[in-house]
């Protein structure tokens, strides 16, 4: 199915331990981008890509790293977890190619740091 | 910086009411105004999209409209049914680099 496909859907770090979360769409989407989303609160941008190549901070950068090899795949490294990096993770794709609008997210990555 | 406030925060209601969310926003300059639901543990579905030059847009028993001179966009959701129950997000994106932000998001519920 087309679609953004992000894994793991659940992790459980240790605190100082890295991982790399992995989010690919398959609708050749120009956009993509990676939000957390925090008890009683929106989604907040964490970084975001518009094409391959070309990566940019949002609102909460500090701790996460990305990369954008190729059009189709969006990793979000942590470099060290803290407690305060527990969240739901949404990864997100767009495109606006000949007055064609189109937004998807993911279904999300339950993160607890320890 | 952007900021998005949403009001109600939750929203209880009978099967068969219409009702209103409230979104506002700070920053007048957006690229547009978009309303997702947001079920229980799963991801984000765009409802409604408007362009920054529209006033409104329609999609079956939901209208959302928008002002940009007053900062705000408003949900309308006609004869709520049961399965209308989830969480529904206002964002509103900046510029052309798919930069959403985001409200904390209105509850609802809709009793049988």
């Amino acid at each position: 199915n087309a679609g953004v496909t992000q894994t793991p859907k659940f992790q459980v770090l240790k605190t100082g331990q890295s991982m790399t979360l992995q989010c690919a769409q398959d609708m050749n989407h120009e956009y993509m981008s990676w939000y957390r989303q925090d008890p009683g609160m929106g989604l907040r941008l964490i970084h975001y890509s518009v094409g391959a190549g070309i990566t940019d901070q949002g609102e909460v950068p500090n701790g996460y790293n990305v990369s954008r090899s190729t059009t189709e795949d969006f990793p979000l490294r942590l470099l060290s977890a803290a407690p305060s990096q527990t969240s739901v993770y949404f990864c997100a794709s767009s495109t606006r190619t000949g007055g064609h609008y189109g937004y998807t997210f993911g279904s999300g990555t339950r993160l607890t740091v320890v | 910086k952007q900021e998005v406030t949403q009001i109600p925060a939750a929203l209880s209601v009978p099967e068969g009411e219409n009702l209103v969310l409230n979104c506002s926003f700070t920053d007048s300059a957006i690229y547009n105004l978009q309303w997702f639901r947001q079920d229980p543990g799963k991801g984000l579905t765009s409802l409604l999209l408007i362009q920054s030059s529209q006033r409104e847009q329609t999609s079956g028993r939901l209208n959302a409209s928008l002002d940009k001179s007053s900062g705000r966009s408003t949900l309308y959701i006609a004869a709520s049914q049961p399965g209308d129950s989830a969480t529904y997000l206002c964002a509103s994106e900046l510029g052309n680099f798919n930069k959403f932000y985001f409200g904390s998001g209105t509850k609802l519920n809709v009793k049988p």
